[in-house]
């Protein structure tokens, strides 16, 4: 069975440093790979999604970047974090377009 | 872009009662998707709709997709307090599209 791992489960960081969030999937190959980030009264908010290796499409132009360094490795980065960056962030995989996402439990980043 | 708006935004009702939830799409919907969110917790998917018309239960939880693709709505029979959580509806922006976007949900309290 397939299984998606995300971490770390919280963060705290200043304002002005760096992040790396990961996500791995594993029992599958070739994942379409996805980040959210949720917000209160925002709604999740398709942030970066990957259909393959060294595939990456970004939807919301913003402090942050995302890489696939590997078939199903998924990394959201940032050079200086931001206030407005803190929420929930959320990496899902699915299989092919039109088939349900898979989500992971989430990384709650706080920004101070 | 396509946008999906979720009604009502929040709802508390008291154990046994029927709900309905709608979500409304500004385009055609290709897939239409539902999750369940617990607060600080990743998505659980619960139901795919893809052809007009279609109806899926599972459990005490029937989804639709309307003739007309661009309208979904989720009914849960006989509420618990297990069904309370964050509801969203997410969809393909179009046929064959890597993009799922979601609304922002709505909150459900089910008080015993």
């Amino acid at each position: 069975s397939q299984t998606i791992h995300q971490w770390p489960a919280t963060l705290v960081q200043p304002v002005g440093s760096p992040l790396s969030l990961e996500c791995t999937v594993e029992g599958t190959s070739n994942p379409n790979l996805y980040w959210y980030r949720q917000a209160a009264g925002r709604g999740l908010q398709l942030l970066f999604y990957s259909v393959g290796i060294g595939q990456i499409s970004s939807e919301v132009p913003q402090n942050l970047s995302a890489s696939r360094p590997q078939d199903r490795q998924f990394i959201l980065s940032s050079k200086k974090l931001l206030l407005s960056d803190s929420g929930f962030y959320l990496c899902a995989w699915r299989r092919i377009s039109g088939s349900p996402l898979h989500f992971g439990n989430g990384t709650r980043l706080t920004v101070t | 872009s396509q946008e999906l708006e979720q009604s009502p935004q929040s709802l508390i009702v008291q154990e046994g009662k029927n709900l309905t939830i709608n979500c409304t799409s500004s385009k055609t919907l290709y897939g239409l998707y539902w999750y369940k969110q617990k607060y600080g917790e990743g998505l659980i998917f619960l139901m795919m709709l893809q052809k007009g018309g279609e109806e899926k239960s599972h459990e005490k939880i029937t989804a639709k997709l309307d003739e007309k693709k661009q309208q979904s709505s989720l009914h849960i029979t006989a509420s618990q307090p297990s069904h309370a959580g964050i509801y969203l509806c997410g969809a393909d922006t179009q046929g064959g599209s890597e993009k799922l976007v979601f609304g922002k949900g709505m909150k459900l309290t089910v008080n015993p």
